[in-house]
């Protein structure tokens, strides 16, 4: 167990819906990001988050977006979905954003659209 | 732009065997390089993590990697495969002065070990 506590472990929804993933970080971590896993992209950076404010952005969609929370957790936010946004997301934390830190990654939300 | 490739999709080895998987980079700068292992239905795993120092850099469950910083690689070893250990295998880079911290996995690398 990582420490990372991602909500909901499963989600089913249609096309055209939206959705919001949780993420609870370990105890301590400033840092929080979340990553796409899909079977023909991989698993792709889409955003980071630090102590509330962006960090770095990756490939996230204009449809996507994120924000951190002053009690740290973080939410992802998909909306207009499609089927290609089935995926696996995953949130990850870190104690700070330092390159040598470990990041620690969630179990994930496994998101179907359909 | 910094880059990480696993040449391999799939490595079959038998139980007991040393097993091998293979990682290259490419950063501008000096890398820092990861391993995660994830289990089916299951995220992923810290394994170990090379910053500095020793070049033979020794992790979880008995797995370690050597850097080699002449031939850009980073691949994860293990003296004697266990049944257990079939999942699949990300290496992960970061380029700290790369102007900011994303970790940039490869493709993955599924070991499969037979008994």
């Amino acid at each position: 167990d990582s420490g990372v506590t991602q909500t909901p472990k499963h989600l089913i929804t249609a096309t055209g819906q939206r959705v919001t993933l949780r993420c609870s970080p370990r105890s301590g971590d400033l840092s929080v990001y979340w990553y796409q896993q899909s079977l023909d992209q991989g698993l792709q950076f889409l955003i980071q988050y630090y102590n509330g404010e962006e960090r770095a952005k990756g490939n996230i969609l204009e449809r996507f977006s994120a924000q951190q929370f002053p009690d740290l957790h973080s939410e992802l936010n998909l909306s207009s979905l499609e089927l290609g946004d089935s995926a696996l997301y995953f949130c990850a934390s870190s104690v700070s954003d330092s390159s040598g830190n470990t990041i620690y990654f969630g179990e994930g939300s496994w998101l179907t659209v359909v | 732009a910094q880059s990480v490739a696993q040449p391999e999709d799939q490595v079959n080895v038998a139980e007991g065997n040393p097993l091998t998987v293979k990682c290259t980079y490419s950063v501008s700068g000096n890398p820092y390089l990861f391993w995660y292992v994830q289990y089916p239905n299951r995220g992923l795993q810290f394994l170990l993590k090379y910053i500095t120092g020793d070049n033979l850099v020794k992790g979880s469950y008995g797995f370690e990697a050597e850097f080699n910083k002449s031939q850009t690689s980073f691949h994860l070893k293990k003296p004697s495969a266990l049944v257990s250990d079939s999942a699949l295998y990300f290496c992960a880079v970061r380029d700290p002065g790369g102007g900011y911290n994303k970790l940039i996995f490869g493709a993955g690398t599924r070991l499969a070990v037979h008994p």
